[in-house]
């Protein structure tokens, strides 16, 4: 496609269930980023995959949260039993390895009630 | 490690021109970006530097000094439309991975 494209867009969830949020970046772009943003914060790192692989899972906030990435495009990030403190927007972003610029998806609005 | 510093807001009027700084802590890494983001939306690229010295891109320009592990990004003409959250970041060379600062909030007055 011609940006990143993150679904759904916007995730209501009850507490203790899972969810899965997916990102499907430039085609091409090897390297795709997760970020957690909270309403008026930055960008707090969650993982970073070169390829299919994860040389830096240190953002994960807790055992609860996973992600992976197949075939060198889609990602899925997964929270399980969410918690009224994983409300926030989850934020995608691919770039090729060797260009710094990163495109990000408009991001998923998480409330967990 | 790698860290990058920013001031959380800057105040500026209409018109006016502002800087907004970025200071880093880093072994290693390929270039200083800027993004900008309006409230709601997501981070948009804005500029680069490789190289130390000043990069202009209409009323936008950045700076990179890697003797002063330092950069700034100067706004012009300021218009309301430019209140926005600002965001520095560089690229770690040990392995591409973008590292960000916490980002400035700016605040535009008539």
């Amino acid at each position: 496609g011609a940006g990143v494209s993150q679904s759904p867009s916007n995730k209501v969830t009850e507490k203790g269930k899972d969810v899965e949020l997916r990102c499907d970046p430039i085609s091409g772009h090897t390297a795709l980023y997760w970020y957690r943003q909270r309403l008026g914060q930055g960008l707090e790192f969650l993982i970073y995959f070169q390829g299919n692989s994860a040389p830096d899972k240190s953002g994960l906030p807790s055992d609860r949260f996973s992600a992976e990435r197949t075939g060198e495009s889609v990602s899925t990030l997964t929270i399980q039993r969410t918690q009224q403190e994983d409300s926030a927007v989850y934020l995608c972003a691919s770039s090729l390895r060797e260009n710094t610029e990163a495109f990000f998806g408009q991001g998923t609005r998480l409330t967990v009630v | 490690g790698q860290s990058l510093e920013q001031p959380s807001e800057v105040t500026a009027v209409e018109g006016a021109i502002v800087q907004i700084n970025c200071t880093y802590q880093t072994s290693g890494f390929y270039g200083l970006s800027w993004y900008q983001q309006h409230d709601g939306g997501a981070p948009t690229f804005l500029s680069y530097n490789g190289l130390d010295g000043l990069e202009e891109t209409g009323r936008f320009s950045s700076f990179l000094s890697r003797s002063d592990s330092y950069g700034y990004l100067l706004l012009q003409e300021l218009q309301m439309k430019d209140s926005a959250s600002y965001f520095c970041a560089v690229r770690d060379v040990s392995n591409y991975q973008l590292i960000w600062g916490a980002g400035t909030k700016l605040i535009i007055k008539p």
